[in-house]
């Protein structure tokens, strides 16, 4: 299975704090992506980073990618309570069927 | 305008019923998708419709039967349904290739009683 796997399922943080999401997958890849989702709403593109990237930025997010671990982070800087949501990574399979495959989610909640 | 719309919000209906969720994008997307969510889970794709033909459907029991009828829309009927087909159902599209940006809509919450 391609699915990632995100780790840790569930992260609960203060404003302000720093909060990291990582992401492994199992086989080659295009593109990672990370999407937010606000609880029971549609899923938000946060980034996309292609295979030959190693790091990219956007705003407080900053996101690192490893083809060599297959593994994936995203690292979300001063943390607000608006940042509470499920975050998930999407990846394609290089030469793979045409779709993208959500991992499982981290949860973050962070308190005021 | 980045936004894909959907109707219903909420959906209720019987095993019997015959129902219909609609997504709309004018993002000039030719790529749209739909994907069912359940509580806690990520979403799984069901079906890719590229330049107005379907292109993947992953193993949908045929009583969920998607339909585009232009490039803009993308319907899912939907005929009698389980309980087990309770869920969040997203509508999601992009440029024109699947490994692209995906904008999702807000979804729709089915309850099949």
């Amino acid at each position: 299975s391609q699915q990632g796997e995100e780790d840790p399922q569930a992260l609960s943080i203060q404003e302000g704090e720093n909060a990291t999401m990582n992401c492994s997958y199992k086989t080659s890849i295009n593109n990672l992506q990370w999407y937010r989702q606000n609880s029971g709403r549609g899923l938000v593109h946060l980034i996309l980073i292609r295979s030959n990237e190693r790091e990219k930025h956007s705003g407080r997010l900053r996101v690192t990618l490893d083809t060599s671990k297959k593994s994936s982070s995203l690292l979300i800087t001063a943390s607000r309570a608006a940042d509470t949501a499920s975050y998930f990574c999407a990846t394609d399979a290089k030469g793979g069927s045409e779709k993208l495959v959500f991992g499982k989610g981290t949860k973050l909640t962070v308190n005021p | 305008d980045t936004e894909v719309t959907q109707t219903p919000k909420h959906l209720v209906m019987g095993m019997t019923n015959k129902k219909s969720l609609k997504c709309e994008q004018h993002m000039g997307h030719r790529a749209m998708y739909w994907y069912k969510q359940k509580a806690k889970k990520p979403p799984e794709l069901m079906f890719v419709y590229s330049y107005e033909k379907l292109s993947i459907n992953e193993s949908v029991p045929s009583r969920f039967s998607p339909e585009c009828p232009n490039s803009s829309l993308l319907n899912l009927h939907l005929h009698a349904l389980q309980p087990e087909d309770s869920a969040l159902y997203l509508c999601a599209s992009s440029q024109d290739r699947i490994q692209e940006t995906q904008y999702f809509g807000p979804g729709t919450r089915l309850l099949v009683l």
